[in-house]
């Protein structure tokens, strides 16, 4: 079975731009989460999408934001990028929203010039 | 205001001794807790879990221990490989009432490295 996919795997962004990034899921997996990694503050949740129904949120500004498509793929959106956005992307799958095992996908490097 | 710590950034071993890596959490609504394994440039890698119900979870060389109690929980690697070298997070999750509301908090992680 094929793992999680995250493109772009590498990206760079002026200051004021916006950016989108993919993930798809394993196959059979419904539930899509986001987290954002940097060297300061680690892994922080940015939210998490099931049934193409956003089911949970992190505190990250409203710059940040994402849906989910019925064949549960999912994107994320930045506006108005800021040099602090830079980090890297992580999207991770599982079954069913809940406690279940989450499956990372490699993730994508973010750089805001 | 951090829920899960990993208070040492780094732990060197040797070749097939034990490494024995600790997580603290804050948050008593914790009741499933998780190890992820991280190499440079590739997302993390799930090792182990283990549910409050349990106090113990094995999976070969992986041991998780939980104590509730003090709210601590440690990953043992037996014997300890060079490519055990990573950096390992802890993260935990909890089921609020009224909801499915899940999320992973993690730990800032700890710098494995296993020497030959």
């Amino acid at each position: 079975k094929a793992g999680v996919t995250q493109t772009p795997r590498y990206l760079i962004k002026t200051r004021g731009q916006q950016v989108t990034l993919s993930c798809s899921p394993i196959s059979g997996h419904r539930s899509v989460s986001w987290y954002q990694q940097t060297p300061g503050q680690g892994l922080q949740f940015l939210f998490e999408y099931f049934s193409e129904t956003q089911r949970n949120k992190g505190n990250f500004p409203g710059r940040f934001s994402g849906r989910q498509f019925s064949n549960s793929r999912s994107e994320m959106n930045v506006s108005t990028l800021e040099l602090g956005d830079s980090a890297l992307y992580l999207c991770a799958s599982s079954l069913a929203s809940g406690q279940e095992t989450q499956y990372f996908g490699p993730g994508t490097r973010l750089l805001v010039l | 205001d951090q829920q899960v710590k990993q208070n040492s950034p780094s732990l060197s071993v040797q070749e097939g001794r034990i490494s024995i890596l600790n997580c603290d959490y804050t948050n008593s609504m914790f009741d499933y807790f998780l190890w992820y394994k991280k190499y440079p440039a590739e997302g993390p890698t799930f090792l182990i879990s283990i549910s409050s119900i349990k106090d113990k979870n094995e999976d070969g060389r992986f041991t998780v221990f939980l104590n509730k109690s003090a709210k601590h929980l440690s990953l043992h690697i037996v014997p300890s490989q060079p490519g055990d070298s990573a950096v390992y997070f802890c993260a935990a999750s909890a089921k609020w009432s009224g909801g499915s509301n899940y999320k992973l908090t993690f730990g800032k992680g700890t710098l494995l490295t296993v020497n030959p």
